[in-house]
């Protein structure tokens, strides 16, 4: 079992649509990253967080410490949030350990 | 501030050629990290520095890697004797004394094609 899991791998949604990205870890963590990589490879940061909800524009990003888990949320969505967006957990080891990813797709 | 950067963005290379990336991570920056990313999956760790130390190396590096960052700053990864299988993605990210692992910059990778 991966240390970190995502859900769905796969997403579709019309433009406008509200979308949710899950993911789960089992191991005990100090920070959970959400991130987004376009195609072409560049990864860039979307949030850092330990605790609560965070947000910014159309993104929230929630974690649950007690249950490992956590939310990306867009609302709004629109085709240039057309990403993968993976969630990474920073443990007790001095790296990120990642999910696979979530491919979304947004159509217009 | 450009960020962290990395070259080249795509190396095309026959098996068992020998291979060289470079990453220059954000000025100040103390921590660098690369990953290594295959199709469809998320990044994996491969090794990280703290300015010029190499403090931890994955199992997946094996002995025909190679990284460095002799005076704390870029940092180079080499490939030895390239097999199919090194064909990736190939990320730096750095981080700073104050945010550490917490935080960290990632560039724009390179692509590495083993044909």
């Amino acid at each position: 079992k991966n240390e970190v899991e995502q859900s769905p791998q796969n997403l579709t949604a019309q433009e406008g649509e509200f979308i949710t990205i899950n993911c789960s870890y089992s191991v005990g963590i100090s920070a959970l990253h959400w991130l987004q990589q376009h195609p072409g490879g560049g990864i860039v940061s979307l949030f850092m967080l330990s605790s609560g909800k965070k947000k910014h524009g159309r993104l929230i990003a929630t974690i649950n410490i007690q249950e490992k888990h956590s939310s990306l949320h867009i609302t709004a969505s629109h085709p240039r949030d057309s990403a993968v967006y993976i969630c990474a957990v920073a443990g007790s080891a001095r790296q990120l350990t990642f999910g696979s990813g979530t491919q979304l797709t947004v159509l217009p | 501030d450009t960020g962290v950067s990395q070259n080249p963005r795509h190396k095309i290379t026959k098996r068992g050629q020998n291979v060289t990336f470079r990453c220059d991570p954000i000025s100040e920056h103390n921590r660098l990290y690369w990953y290594r990313q295959t199709l469809g999956q998320g990044p994996e760790f491969l090794t990280y520095f703290q300015n010029e130390a190499q403090l931890e190396k994955s199992r997946l590096l094996s002995d025909r890697f190679s990284a460095e960052r002799p005076k704390g700053s870029f940092s180079t990864l080499e490939i030895q004797r390239t097999e199919q299988g090194d064909s990736a993605m190939y990320l730096c990210a750095s981080s700073s004394p104050t945010s550490g692992i917490y935080e960290q910059y990632f560039g724009p990778g390179t692509r590495l094609t083993v044909t």
